[in-house]
């Protein structure tokens, strides 16, 4: 019953190293999201990927990549870190549907850029 | 552009008090509307959801929110507050977004609530 599953759950990355937080659902859902936490400012979206093969930006884009590897697989790349880029990062996933869109998250992934 | 406002940032209620979290929304088109619980080093869960189908929706742990098109508003209420219920909590909007279709999720800033014994 695992869910969205991601990884790493901690990161300590120094300016300007590069990551990949991996992030795998075994919900057979279409949607893929990746999300980024900070105070005070809830969740803001960073890229989507409606289904496999298809990847848009979300409100913060800017510094990171995306690939949807597959159906089940969608990660985040950061090509050179910033302090900015401090956060706790959630993968989740969601399937279409007349009744909306409900969203599951993973348990977050927490990095920090010294 | 759709967005979702919070009205608080803090929320502090006694043990057995109604709970009362405040979410108005803006939407192009007709919303669907979440509420999100997060507790502590979680990830986010799901409360209740409004797909239209009737306008006051209940979810689990006795939390219920009523759709108001009128007031773009969709608040969260308990009657009776449980220690169990100090969490962050989330509103959320979703429509239809990007180029090729699927579901784009916007969350407000979120509101933590304090449960006093």
């Amino acid at each position: 019953n695992a869910g969205v599953t991601q990884t790493p759950k901690f990161q300590v990355l120094k300016t300007g190293q590069s990551m990949t937080l991996q992030c795998a659902q075994d919900m057979n859902h279409n949607s893929m999201y990746w999300y980024r936490q900070d105070p005070g400012m809830g969740l803001r979206l960073i890229y989507y990927s409606a289904s496999e093969g298809t990847t848009d930006k979300g409100e913060v884009p800017n510094g990171y990549n995306v690939s949807r590897l597959n159906k089940r697989e969608f990660s985040l790349r950061l090509e050179s870190a910033a302090p900015s880029q401090t956060s706790v990062y959630f993968c989740a996933s969601s399937e279409w549907g007349a009744s909306g869109n409900t969203i599951y998250f993973g348990e977050g992934s927490w990095l920090t850029v010294v | 552009a759709q967005s979702v406002t919070q009205l608080g940032s803090h929320v502090s209620v006694s043990e057995g008090a109604l709970v009362l979290l405040r979410c108005n929304y803006s939407s192009s088109v007709p919303p669907y509307l979440f509420w999100y619980v997060q507790y502590p080093n979680q990830g986010l869960q799901l409360l209740l959801k409004y797909t239209s189908a009737a306008t006051l929706v209940k979810g689990i742990n006795g939390f219920e929110a009523e759709f108001k098109k009128s007031e773009t508003s969709f608040h969260l209420t308990k009657p009776s507050a449980h220690m169990s219920d100090a969490a962050e909590y989330f509103c959320a909007v979703s429509d239809k977004g990007g180029r090729r279709g699927g579901f784009k999720t916007i969350f407000g800033a979120g509101t933590r609530l304090f449960v006093k014994a």
